[in-house]
């Protein structure tokens, strides 16, 4: 079945750090790929989406690109802000309405 | 205005209760979805309604069972509830085609005693 695979957290990284996060999937099908933001107490936000391949998906610095060679769809900022300390979900969507999760990776920024 | 409202935002219950959690959206979508989140954050989902019609019905048990009234509104009601079921139940809708995004719920974090 389709899965989506994220490195493991935490990643902790000092202010203005270049942030990576890396995403990989595997589906039938030509999926959208989504980066999700969780901030605590708070449900999910879209970060940023890409529907096909090489799209790259961008916002509040953030970016991401549809790589559908080696499947993957890394989350990349220049230099984190300790607002930027939250978990973050790469996902996928199919045809079916069945969005599939990553495990979620905790970035902590210190100041 | 919010989007994909939930409620209760806490529950807190002994085991062997019945509980039932809210959820609206205002976003005229079509789909909507429970999703569970652990406590290591793993969501998972549960059931997805498409125009009140249930399309997404994962292997949970039957003690679970969502309801849907119109495209606007999804419930969740639970029965017999078990110290397992502790965790924190998100709401989502999405508009059709793929391409379209999740919207969230705040989520209700449900505490069983």
């Amino acid at each position: 079945g389709d899965s989506v695979t994220q490195m493991e957290g935490p990643v902790t990284l000092s202010e203005e750090a270049f942030l990576t996060i890396n995403c990989t999937y595997t589906a039938t099908g030509y999926p959208s790929l989504f980066w999700y933001v969780q901030y605590p107490g708070e449900g999910l936000q879209l970060l940023l989406k890409a529907t096909k391949a090489d799209d790259k998906g961008s916002n509040k610095g953030f970016e991401a690109t549809y790589r559908k060679e080696t499947t993957s769809f890394h989350l990349e900022k220049g230099s984190v802000q300790v607002s930027d300390s939250a978990v973050y979900f790469c996902a996928l969507v199919t045809g079916t309405y069945k969005y599939i999760f990553g495990t979620g990776t905790r970035l902590k920024v210190l100041a | 205005d919010t989007a994909v409202s939930q409620t209760p935002k806490y529950l807190v219950t002994q085991m062997g209760n019945d509980k039932s959690i809210k959820c609206e959206q205002n976003l005229g979508h079509d789909t909507m979805y429970w999703y569970k989140q652990d406590s290591k954050k793993f969501l998972k989902i549960m059931f997805s309604y498409n125009n009140k019609e249930l399309i997404i019905n994962e292997t949970v048990p039957n003690r679970f069972s969502p309801k849907s009234p119109d495209k606007a509104h999804l419930n969740l009601h639970i029965n017999s509830l078990e110290l397992g079921d502790s965790a924190v139940y998100f709401c989502a809708s999405s508009d059709r085609g793929t391409n379209s995004p999740l919207h969230f719920g705040n989520g209700t974090r449900l505490t069983v005693t």
